[in-house]
C-alpha cells in the first residue's frame, strides 16, 4: 500500500486559509491521490482528487508538487463546519483505499 | 438522488454471536467496498465486491464475509464475534469502471459487541 504522512493535528483562524500539507514519497506515476474528511464519526465525506496538475473545485483546491511526492488540500475560507479529520490517500485502479490516520483540522474563532 | 444506505444505524451483540450488515449503494453505482473503523482511528478497508464478486481483500480473517446482489446492494457477515470487533463499518459505493472510482460512503453502522 502506499503511504502517506500528514501532521496529527492543525489550527485554522475561522475565514482564513487552511492549508493541510500530505507526503507521499512512494507514490507511482499512474497513482491518484485523494482527499477525504470525517466530520464526528460521520461516513468519510470526497472532498477532491488529482494525478499531475493543480485541481480545484467547489469545496477546495488541491496542489501537486512537480515530483508527485507531496500535495496540499487548500479550504480557501475555513468555517467551524470544516472542523473534521482530513484524509489524504493514494489510490489506483480499483486498489483499496488505504486511509492513514489523517491530520485534525481545528477551525476556531 | 438517494446517497449510500446502511442498516442498521446501530446493533449490539455479544462475544460469539453473528451479524449481518446491509448497504446500498448510491444510485448508479455498482461496486461496494466496506470498510471497519475502530475508535480514533482511520477506516481499514475489508473488502470490495463488482459484479457479485469479491475483487479486493484487505487484512481480515475469514470470520468476515460478504455478499452482493443483483441490484448492487451488500452485505457484510461477522461471525464469531469478537469485543474487538466493536467499530464502526462503513459502506462505500463507485463505479466499476478505471478512472471513476471515487467512493461515496454512507453514514455507518455502529456495532458494540459486549
Amino acid at each position: 500500500d502506499a503511504k502517506t504522512t500528514q501532521p496529527p493535528s492543525m489550527d485554522c483562524a475561522e475565514g482564513r486559509a487552511a492549508n493541510l500539507p500530505c507526503n507521499h514519497s512512494t507514490i507511482s506515476g499512474n497513482e491518484y491521490v485523494y482527499w477525504y474528511r470525517q466530520i464526528h464519526s460521520q461516513g468519510p465525506q470526497y472532498i477532491i482528487h488529482g494525478l499531475k496538475n493543480n485541481e480545484t473545485n467547489e469545496m477546495a483546491s488541491l496542489i501537486i508538487t512537480e515530483d508527485r511526492k507531496s500535495s496540499t488540500l487548500i479550504l480557501p475560507h475555513a468555517t467551524l463546519r470544516d472542523t473534521a479529520v482530513y484524509y489524504c490517500i493514494i489510490y489506483y485502479n480499483f486498489n483499496k483505499f488505504y486511509f492513514g490516520s489523517g491530520t485534525k483540522l481545528n477551525v476556531k474563532p | 438522488d438517494a446517497g449510500v444506505t446502511q442498516s442498521p444505524t446501530h446493533l449490539i451483540k455479544t462475544r460469539g454471536q453473528q451479524v449481518t450488515l446491509r448497504c446500498s449503494p448510491k444510485s448508479g453505482h455498482d461496486t461496494v467496498s466496506w470498510y471497519q473503523q475502530a475508535l480514533g482511528q482511520g477506516p481499514q478497508f475489508i473488502f470490495q465486491y463488482y459484479e457479485e464478486e469479491e475483487r479486493q481483500r484487505g487484512n481480515f480473517p475469514d470470520r468476515f464475509s460478504g455478499h452482493q446482489f443483483p441490484n448492487y446492494s451488500s452485505e457484510l457477515n461477522v461471525n464469531a464475534l469478537l469485543l474487538g470487533d466493536s467499530a464502526l463499518y462503513l459502506c462505500a459505493s463507485s463505479f466499476g469502471l478505471a478512472g471513476q472510482e471515487t467512493q461515496y460512503f454512507g453514514p455507518g453502522t455502529r456495532l458494540l459487541v459486549l
